[in-house]
């Protein structure tokens, strides 16, 4: 079993859509939870970090940690084609460097 | 553009070669970060430096050895290549442990690995 698992999708949405995207994890002692966002042929960029668990809002952007559940997400409001792209999330121990990744969900938002 | 530099864009090199990728970090950046992604394997982390020694080591291969120079850019060299050493190879970099903010990592374009 991995460490973290995350559906690879593919999400298809239309325009102006939510998009709910999730991971779960199996480590309850993971402190740091990240998502980033990549684009084909790009490198991953960071969208959102949290610390332990609660929500976190930024523009557009929600992030949630239910560490009771070993469960985040990251909700996308108002979806827009720019958004088409695959979401990783990522987790870290406290006070350590290693990021575990999911294995990405792919996001399509069409017009 | 996230700051972190990555050379070369593509290889492409037969098996049983060796060669060399090259990261150079953010302006300010003190660490360093290595990850392979494959299709099958997702991102996998490597190897992490530290203003210039090495702090943790994750599923990285004998045949793969990195390095970080007192100017702070990396290098990470692959041997005696195989097949199923192709894949995207990021570089990665942040502020560092002691600002407490190590989670914040910002990547590279990657080098995409081709080995035929």
């Amino acid at each position: 079993q991995k460490e973290v698992e995350q559906d690879p999708g593919p999400l298809s949405v239309p325009e102006g859509a939510i998009v709910s995207l999730n991971c779960t994890y199996s480590n309850s002692a993971f402190q740091y939870f990240m998502w980033y966002r990549q684009y084909s042929r790009k490198g991953p960029e960071l969208l959102m970090y949290t610390y332990s668990s609660g929500n976190k809002e930024d523009g557009r952007f929600t992030a949630q940690v239910d560490k009771s559940s070993k469960y985040i997400s990251l909700f996308i409001r108002d979806s827009q084609p720019s958004d088409s792209a695959t979401y990783l999330c990522a987790m870290s121990l406290y006070n350590t460097d290693k990021l575990i990744f999911g294995t990405g969900t792919r996001l399509q938002v069409f017009p | 553009d996230s700051g972190v530099t990555q050379t070369p864009k593509h290889l492409i090199t037969a098996t049983g070669q060796r060669v060399t990728l090259r990261c150079s970090p953010r302006s300010g950046d003190l660490s360093v970060y290595w990850y392979q992604q494959s299709l099958d394997q997702g991102l996998q982390f490597l190897i992490h430096y530290y203003n210039g020694e090495e702090r943790a080591k994750g599923n990285i291969l004998e045949r793969f050895s990195a390095q970080q120079f007192p100017d702070l850019h990396s290098e990470l060299n692959l041997s005696s290549l195989e097949l199923g050493d192709s894949a995207l190879y990021f570089c990665a970099s942040s502020v560092g442990r002691t600002s407490g903010r190590s989670y914040e990592q910002y990547f590279g374009p990657g080098t995409r690995l081709t080995v035929t």
